[in-house]
């Protein structure tokens, strides 16, 4: 019974091809996130949601954009991926806002050749 | 400018002894701080959360400290077992609110037995 789910887990894609990834939560909390762990295994914020509003929304390239449906749901779509995207992006929940625990999903790594 | 660094370098320690991480942190004025393990190709797994203006908190064989004076917070896993091996992150709240995070590195736990 996955809390947090990602789809897909791998993808290999190309220079300036446009991806999603989707990320579903069954816990019923209310903020979901998007992280990016580099090679260097940081992991940064990207954006995040509460009950479908968006709350962060980092300096990121704005070829990145999130989207919410519904609460449970959060994708990420990418265009005109480039070399630097190459990472791996987390998807997270936490019941609100406010000093909550993150639940994580597992991972999608995302290699661009 | 903001930092938060934890030890780059593995900690190898002997099966039954106590392990004690570091995070120490620049520039931040967290509410609160968050440690999460990550295992090779999963996603974080929270584990303890500790509120600016609580000293100590502890989670069966683990305990977290935070001392705003020394901007600092120590993670212990005390009679540590191969099992305890993993990444462990510390994760700052940036801004309260909004249950921003910044995380750190992470630094390797290996517990030999």
């Amino acid at each position: 019974d996955t809390a947090v789910s990602q789809t897909p887990k791998y993808l290999v894609t190309q220079m300036g091809n446009d991806k999603s990834i989707k990320c579903e939560q069954n816990l019923g909390h209310d903020t979901m996130y998007w992280y990016k762990q580099d090679s260097k295994k940081f992991l940064k914020i990207m954006f995040s949601y509460n009950n479908k509003e968006l709350i962060i929304n980092e300096t990121v390239p704005n070829r990145f954009s999130p989207k919410s449906p519904d609460k449970a749901h959060l994708n990420l779509h990418i265009n005109s991926l480039e070399l630097g995207d190459s990472a791996v992006y987390f998807c997270a929940s936490s019941q609100s806002l406010g000093d909550y625990e993150q639940y994580f999903g597992p991972g999608t790594r995302l290699t661009v050749t | 400018s903001q930092k938060i660094e934890q030890n780059s370098e593995a900690l190898n320690i002997q099966e039954g002894k106590t392990a004690t991480l570091t995070c120490n942190y620049t520039n931040y004025s967290p509410a609160y701080l968050q440690w999460y393990r990550q295992d090779p190709g999963r996603g974080p797994v929270f584990l303890l959360l500790i509120r600016e203006n609580e000293k100590e908190k502890r989670k069966e064989r683990l305990k977290v400290t935070f001392d705003t004076t020394l901007k600092q917070s120590l993670f212990h896993i005390t009679a540590s077992q191969p099992a305890d091996s993993a990444t462990y992150l510390c994760a700052l709240a940036v801004s309260y609110g909004n249950n921003r995070l910044a995380f750190g590195k992470g630094n390797q736990v290996v517990v030999i037995p």
